[in-house]
């Protein structure tokens, strides 16, 4: 079982629908959560962090938390052509500060 | 703020020589650098942890004597690739942890062609 599970993907959407992108992750004790974007051929940029259980909501995008599930999400409002990009989840586990990566969904949003 | 410059961005060098990438956190210390190696279509994949004043913790797998870590200061990492060949063609990127706010940055990444 891999530490950070994602849906390959891709997952296909249309402009100003929402896009729901899932994680799931092995450590129980993992405390930390980062939703990345990879655009083709750059680096990661940080698109959300979350720590506690719940919801965070930053503009367009909206990560969710439930620790008890070991579930994170990451929700796109109102998609754009421009977020078709690669999603990366992300943990740190408990003891450490390694980031341990998800191999990625890739989101393509139809205009 | 948090950010953290590499350079080269791309380089192409011969096989056998040796090429060395640099990451600087210009706005903050970064006392632990991670370097990641990814190929096409494939995530990131951590190759080892950088720590300054201490030797670098490579990840299983991966040659300490083929890709040489250095954290000289707080604000300064490298990755030499020694004695490269083709199949160390890769994307490598940096990355640092740069606070709660910003959680872990990183560079730009460097496109590395091993001809």
């Amino acid at each position: 079982q891999k530490e950070v599970e994602q849906n390959s993907g891709p997952l296909s959407v249309p402009e100003g629908a929402i896009a729901s992108l899932n994680c799931t992750y092995s450590d129980r004790g993992s405390q930390s959560f980062f939703w990345y974007r990879q655009y083709s051929g750059k680096s990661p940029e940080l698109i959300m962090s979350i720590y506690s259980n719940g919801d965070k909501e930053d503009g367009r995008f909206t990560a969710q938390l439930n620790k008890a599930s070991q579930y994170v999400s990451l929700l796109i409002r109102d998609s754009q052509p421009s977020d078709s990009a690669t999603y990366l989840c992300a943990v740190i586990r408990l003891y450490g500060n390694k980031l341990v990566f998800g191999a990625g969904t890739i989101l393509r949003v139809k205009s | 703020g948090a950010v953290v410059s590499q350079h080269p961005s791309w380089v192409i060098c011969k096989s056998g020589t040796s090429v060395k990438i640099e990451c600087r956190s210009l706005d903050f210390q970064a006392t632990t650098m991670f370097w990641y190696r990814q190929f096409p279509k494939q995530s990131l994949m951590l190759m080892a942890t950088s720590n300054e004043g201490s030797k670098a913790t490579y990840e299983q797998g991966v040659e300490k004597d083929k890709f040489l870590i250095n954290h000289a200061s707080l604000t300064l990492s490298t990755l030499t690739v020694t004695s490269a060949h083709p199949e160390d063609s890769s994307f490598y990127i940096c990355s640092a942890p740069a606070g709660q706010n910003y959680g872990y940055t990183f560079g730009s990444g460097t496109r590395l062609t091993v001809v």
